[in-house]
């Protein structure tokens, strides 16, 4: 299985960008790249996803190495609600998704 | 989020009891998940299954046995469980294997 290397914690102010980094230096070209979040006491929750593309949603951005070694999760303006452990998985066509320790953000009034 | 849904939401048991966890899922889905999150640690598979047939079975201890009788509903059935196995239970589903996975709010189980 290809592996990601996440930070165990990153810390942001609110109201300003937060670049949540993750390398993947084994992915295959049919790995998609997949962001969850975990907030407290909550089970984890689908940020975004993509393939080779940059990709944007209504909560964060995508941006994706040209290599597809290395990805990152863009916050836009994070908010203390965006306070959760981030998560980045590889995941193929018919092979289940498997979560590391993920990144815990803090973010700071 | 009412797309997946778990109960009960808190279990307290006792090591030689039996109780069942359910799990049920209104979005269409073929795929659904079993996870267990101890404190502190990454979220750890147990089962997988795929038009209610089971395709991955992470070495779990047999105290747990899980259920799938309709593409919709999946159990997980607890049987002299140890205090180990006190942690937060999640339940998944996706459309198919490996597509985005939507998560229950999970059954935080204390086994005494």
């Amino acid at each position: 299985d290809a592996k990601t290397t996440q930070p165990n914690s990153m810390e942001s102010n609110e109201e300003e960008p937060v670049h949540l980094p993750c390398n993947h230096s084994t992915i295959s070209g049919t790995d998609y790249i997949h962001w969850y979040r975990q907030l407290p006491s909550q089970g984890p929750e689908y940020v975004i996803h993509g393939l080779t593309s940059n990709v944007n949603n209504r909560m964060a951005s995508l941006a994706i190495a040209e290599d597809r070694k290395s990805s990152t999760l863009i916050l836009h303006r994070a908010t203390l609600r965006d306070a959760a452990v981030y998560y980045c998985i590889l995941s193929q066509i018919n092979n289940d998704m498997r979560f590391g320790a993920g990144t815990r953000l803090t973010v700071k009034p | 989020e009412t797309g997946v849904t778990q109960t009960p939401r808190h279990l307290v048991m006792g090591m030689t009891n039996k109780k069942s966890l359910k799990c049920e899922q209104h979005l269409g889905h073929n795929a659904m998940y079993w996870y267990k999150q101890s404190a502190k640690k990454p979220l750890e598979l147990m089962f997988v299954y795929n038009f209610k047939e089971q395709t991955e079975n992470n070495s779990v201890p047999s105290r747990f046995s899980p259920e799938c009788p309709n593409s919709s509903h999946l159990f997980l059935h607890l049987h002299t469980l140890q205090p180990e196995d006190s942690a937060l239970y999640l339940c998944a589903s996706s459309q198919d294997i490996a597509e985005t996975q939507y998560f229950g709010p999970g059954t935080r189980l204390l086994v005494l």
